[in-house]
């Protein structure tokens, strides 16, 4: 049974760009949460996403925005790069509200 | 929003010591997790404990709601044990999990 899988694992981009982070999550899960960690930090909440809508937005611009498809799996997309999103990003999907959360080995962005 | 502080910040162990890491938070929550994060950066699910005492193996974590606290033990403790603990909340109403700073671990042989 595959856990959350998570592409690319490493990213290197030039400030200005554009990026898609793309995650599919455990079978059987069907909420799919997003989260920046920056060095030396704890995971920052980006955004949930139910049903393929956006249930619930961290404190994110909205150069931050994503989708879900209707197999569950989903994409994170930032626009205009700046050097400060370079972090680690995780995806966590869950089978519902209750229970806990299963993340992704993440997608480490670089930005120059 | 809700506020998650772990503590301590930072601790050395010598291979075999226990250890208590703690978990305050500062609102009502629907669940509670703890994760071990490896030098990877693969958070690995340790407990989903929104109330009450989980053991697993060397490990167990005590969340109790009505004082906004959970603790995770490490007894025993192994090199492989290093790493960074998380802590995170769900907010009740909500759909966003909060972590807390992390304790970073390291267990010397």
């Amino acid at each position: 049974d595959a856990g959350v899988t998570q592409s690319p694992t490493h990213l290197i981009k030039t400030r200005g760009q554009q990026v898609t982070l793309r995650c599919s999550p455990k079978s059987g899960h069907d909420t799919v949460s997003w989260y920046q960690q920056a060095l030396g930090q704890g995971p920052q909440f980006i955004f949930q996403y139910y049903e393929e809508e956006e249930r619930q937005r961290g404190n994110f611009p909205d150069r931050f925005s994503g989708h879900q498809f209707p197999n569950y799996s989903s994409e994170l997309n930032v626009n205009a790069l700046l050097l400060g999103d370079s972090a680690l990003y995780l995806c966590a999907s869950s089978p519902g509200r209750g229970a806990g959360y299963t993340f992704g080995s993440g997608t480490r962005l670089t930005v120059v | 929003g809700i506020q998650v502080e772990q503590s301590p910040p930072d601790l050395i162990l010598q291979e075999g010591a226990n250890s208590t890491l703690r978990c305050n938070f500062s609102d009502s929550v629907n669940n509670l997790q703890w994760f071990h994060q490896n030098p990877w950066g693969q958070l690995i699910n340790l407990f989903y404990i929104p109330s009450g005492t989980k053991q697993n193996g060397r490990l167990s974590a005590t969340t109790v709601a009505t004082e906004r606290y959970s603790s995770l033990y490490i007894s025993s403790s192994q090199t492989t044990d290093s790493g960074v603990y998380f802590c995170a909340v769900e907010n009740t109403g909500g759909f966003k999990t909060i972590f807390g700073a992390g304790t970073r671990l390291f267990v010397k042989a």
